[in-house]
C-alpha cells in the first residue's frame, strides 16, 4: 500500500536556524516525489519535485531510496516559511498521496 | 486566466441536506480531483478524472458522487450530509499525469460544516 510518512505534525524553530522536515514513504515502483506548501489564507501550491533537483526559496530535498526518504531542509529559516508542509509522491496511474503534513512555525 | 474556481467558499448544511460543490478550471487540464482535508490527517482523494466521461474512486468515496460531462467541469455531489463529511474540500487539476506528474493547480477550497 502507498503511505506517506510525516512525523511531525508541528515544528517550532527560531528566525535563522536550519529546518529538516521529514518524510518517509511507502510506495510500490519508483515514485516521483514532491513537497507542496500551503502558507496562511493561500492556495496548496507545489515547493519542488525531486526530479528537478533545484532550490526554491531556499529549500532543497534530496531523494535516499535506500531509506525511502525525501526529507525537506533549508539552512536558515525565515519567518515567512511558516506555513503547511506536505510531502507526496506520485507513480504509476494513481493519483498524488499527501502525508499528513507538518505546520512550520518560525519564531522571530 | 483564473486558474481553478470552486464554489461556495463557506456553507452550513443541517444532516441530511444534499449539495453540490462546484469546480471549475480553464487551463485545459485532462485530469481533475477532488481531496478533502481533515485537521491532522493531511489531504484524502475522494474522486479523480482523467477526462470527460471518465471517474474513478479515491481513498475516501462514500457519501459523494461525481461527474465529468466536460473537461472543464468537475461538481462534487453530497446525497445526505452527514457530520463526518465536515471538512475543507479542494479541487484540483493537473494537465496530464504523465506530463506534469504531480503538479496540481488547487482551488482555494470549500469549507463545509455539517450540523
Amino acid at each position: 500500500a502507498q503511505r506517506v510518512t510525516q512525523p511531525e505534525k508541528l515544528l517550532s524553530v527560531f528566525k535563522g536556524a536550519p529546518v529538516e522536515l521529514k518524510c518517509n514513504y511507502s510506495y510500490s515502483g519508483s515514485p516521483e516525489l514532491f513537497w507542496y506548501v500551503q502558507y496562511s489564507r493561500q492556495r496548496l501550491q507545489l515547493l519542488l519535485r525531486h526530479i528537478s533537483r533545484e532550490s526554491i526559496k531556499g529549500f532543497t530535498a534530496d531523494l535516499n531510496k535506500g531509506e525511502t526518504s525525501f526529507h525537506l531542509k533549508k539552512p536558515f529559516a525565515q519567518e515567512e516559511d511558516s506555513a503547511m508542509y506536505y510531502c507526496a509522491p506520485a507513480g504509476g496511474n494513481t493519483p498524488l498521496v499527501f502525508g499528513k503534513g507538518t505546520r512550520l512555525s518560525v519564531i522571530a | 486566466n483564473a486558474g481553478v474556481t470552486q464554489t461556495p467558499k463557506f456553507r452550513i448544511l443541517k444532516i441530511g441536506q444534499s449539495m453540490t460543490l462546484q469546480c471549475a478550471q480553464d487551463m485545459n487540464h485532462n485530469y481533475m480531483y477532488w481531496y478533502r482535508q481533515d485537521p491532522g490527517m493531511g489531504l484524502k482523494l475522494i474522486y479523480y478524472s482523467v477526462g470527460a466521461g471518465i471517474t474513478d474512486k479515491g481513498e475516501v468515496p462514500n457519501g459523494y458522487n461525481v461527474s465529468r460531462s466536460t473537461t472543464e467541469d468537475f461538481p462534487l455531489r453530497l446525497e445526505l450530509a452527514a457530520p463526518s463529511q465536515t471538512s475543507v474540500y479542494f479541487c484540483a487539476s493537473s494537465y496530464t499525469r504523465e506530463a506534469g506528474v504531480g503538479k496540481l493547480f488547487f482551488g482555494s477550497g470549500t469549507q463545509l460544516s455539517v450540523l
